[in-house]
């Protein structure tokens, strides 16, 4: 499978600063998830922006997509201590009727109060 | 309350014994899925299946077996012949076959020594 890669791997930010995270992928899509991850829990799903669009906003998130760079990014403003996680990307391929999610590796985020 | 469970939180096996990983959702959700996170890296993903009685092997099958007799449990059954099953082991599930949006049990973290 075609594993999307986050950049950074790891980001250090002091709390009320934004978060910027970056992510690549190599085939075509037909959207592109961002996901969050709390250690050792499972993972939440944050936002979905479909490959026709280029801007999603929700609450504090903002998501970028550019089609034909094949890259996304995430930014988390007014960062909380909260946020701190680990961020993956989720690029959803339609290819025989599968519909499946490929991961990349995620992004940890240290928000340091 | 409608969500994933996954039991145990924590399996302890040794080596050469096979063990199953329960994954049980009341979300009515047709498809579900297992991945695998190691350390550091994404998630991969192991078997889904998009209906009762059917599953499809995912990236990294080798090792691993499912059932799914009911539409609400889709146990994975990590076999000796598993090279390296230390990790940590993630359900997933979504409310049809052509939807994107997953939504994650708690994991299941698994040591074979």
């Amino acid at each position: 499978s075609q594993q999307g890669e986050e950049d950074p791997q790891a980001l250090s930010i002091q709390e009320g600063e934004n978060a910027t995270m970056n992510c690549s992928y190599k085939t075509s899509i037909n959207n592109l998830q961002w996901y969050r991850q709390n250690s050792g829990r499972g993972l939440v799903h944050l936002i979905l922006i479909r490959s026709n669009e280029r801007e999603k906003h929700s609450g504090r998130l903002r998501v970028t997509l550019d089609t034909s760079k094949k890259s996304s990014s995430l930014l988390i403003t007014a960062s909380r201590a909260a946020d701190t996680a680990s961020y993956f990307c989720a690029t959803a391929y339609s290819g025989a009727g599968s519909y499946q999610l490929t991961f990349g590796k995620g992004t940890k985020l240290s928000v340091i109060p | 309350d409608g969500g994933i469970t996954q039991s145990p939180k924590y399996l302890f096996r040794k080596e050469g014994q096979n063990v199953t990983l329960s994954c049980e959702q009341n979300l009515n959700h047709d498809a579900m899925y297992w991945y695998r996170q190691d350390p550091g890296q994404g998630l991969r993903l192991i078997y889904y299946s998009q209906i009762v009685n059917d599953f499809q092997k995912g990236d990294i099958a080798e090792g691993y077996s499912v059932s799914r007799e009911k539409k609400e449990s889709f146990p994975l059954t990590v076999t000796s012949a598993q090279k390296n099953p230390t990790a940590f082991y993630l359900c997933a599930s979504k409310v049809a076959v052509a939807a994107y949006e997953q939504y994650f049990g708690p994991g299941t973290r698994l040591t074979v020594t």
